[in-house]
This record gives C-alpha cells, structure tokens and sequence, in this order.
C-alpha cells in the first residue's frame, strides 16, 4: 500500500525548532517530489515548501524563507521539514504530500504546538 | 506569488443539488490546478488535477474544468459524504485558495 506515515505530535516552546518526518512505504521516494503544507487551527492550507526527488533542490514559500530547511534521506525514504524560531502562530497541522500528476498521496499530518 | 480567489467562502445546499465553486488566479496557471476536500480533522483528499482531470477513484458526479485564471469545481447529484471544505491548488507557486465550506442547507 502506497502511504506517507508522519511523525507524532510535538509540543515546542517559543524559540525552538521542530522537525518533522514524513516516511514513504511501498513506492521508491526518489522519483516523486514532496510538498509540506500547514493548517492552523481553523484555517486553510497554507503551501510551505517542496523538495525534488533527490534531495539537492528545494522552493520554499517566501514567508518561510531562512526559518525552514526540507530534506531527505534516500536510504531509508524519509523526507524532513525543520521550522526554526517558533512562535505561537506556527501551530498547526503539517502534512507532507507527493506529487505525480497532483499531489495524490497525503500523510496523515503531525500536530505541532508552540505554547510556553 | 500568484493569488487565489475562491468563491463564495461558504455555500450552502442539499442532498441532490449540483453545486459550482469558483477558483480565480491572479495571473495564468494554464491548466496546472488541483482541488481537493477536506473534512474536519482529515488530511486532504486529492480530486481533480491538470484543471479538470478526476483522481483515481474519485466519483463522476464531481467535474473541473477551467484554463488561465479561471477555474470551476462543479459536484453533481450531491450526496451527504460530499459536504466538506474544498480547496484549489495552483502548480506554479503551489499557491492554495481560501477554501469554500459546502455545507447541508
């Protein structure tokens, strides 16, 4: 079964950094990019960046530029998304997407909350 | 970054009815849009892609279509699994509209 698994929830304080996994299973992560998205709580989707199939480029939305590094290690099928210098409006749901034709297949998305 | 302007922000209907949402862009995507519905607490489900072609498995009774910077969603025969947010996706920016809450009348 073709799925995106994402690491569990985090609870961070103001100032900190959080990463985030995303981990393909039963397709080869090397041939699809991968989009990170977020959704505070009641709002809607906000695109925050996307990564190659290889790992060596990466377009980060401007809002996010210099806070967030995406990557991927291809030995093992995991994508990462790190967001630095947290603040209270960075809580959200994150979610990793691949693309093919769309962005077809979704993880189910990893609470992150900023709280001091 | 090209805008998305989605409307209406909330349309209400029943079981039965056919309903349309609009997606407009600031400036042409040519036919790279997606829309996806999401339901509280869900991630994304994946639609329509290239402007009006349907996901695998996804029901006849929802349509796209649309070139440049206009776009419509249209979900025919609405059933009660059909109420949820729904949401464009431009593929040059990867800019998101607003959403449009389909809500039961």
């Amino acid at each position: 079964q073709v799925q995106l698994v994402q690491s569990g929830a985090e609870v961070k304080k103001p100032g900190a950094s959080v990463r985030v996994s995303c981990t393909a299973s039963g397709y080869t992560v090397t041939n699809y990019y991968i989009q990170w998205v977020r959704q505070a709580p009641g709002q809607g989707l906000e695109w925050m960046g996307i990564i190659d199939p290889r790992g060596t480029s990466t377009t980060y939305a401007q809002r996010f530029q210099g806070r967030v590094t995406m990557t991927r290690d291809t030995s093992t099928g995991t994508v990462y998304m790190e967001l630095r210098s947290l603040r209270s409006d960075d809580t959200a749901v994150y979610y990793c997407a691949r693309r093919t034709n769309g962005f077809d297949i979704w993880g189910q998305g990893t609470m992150v909350t900023v709280s001091s | 970054d090209i805008q998305m302007t989605q409307s209406p922000s909330t349309l209400s209907a029943s079981v039965g009815d056919s309903v349309t949402i609009t997606c407009r862009a600031s400036q042409s995507v040519d036919v790279w849009l997606a829309w996806y519905q999401q339901k509280p607490g869900r991630a994304p489900k994946p639609l329509i892609y290239r402007a009006s072609t349907l996901e695998s498995g996804v029901p006849s009774r929802f349509s796209g279509s649309g070139s440049g910077t206009e776009f419509t969603l249209t979900i025919t025969s609405l059933q009660s699994d059909d109420f949820a947010t729904y949401y464009c996706q431009e593929f040059e920016t990867y800019t998101f509209g607003q959403g449009t809450k389909l809500e039961n009348k």
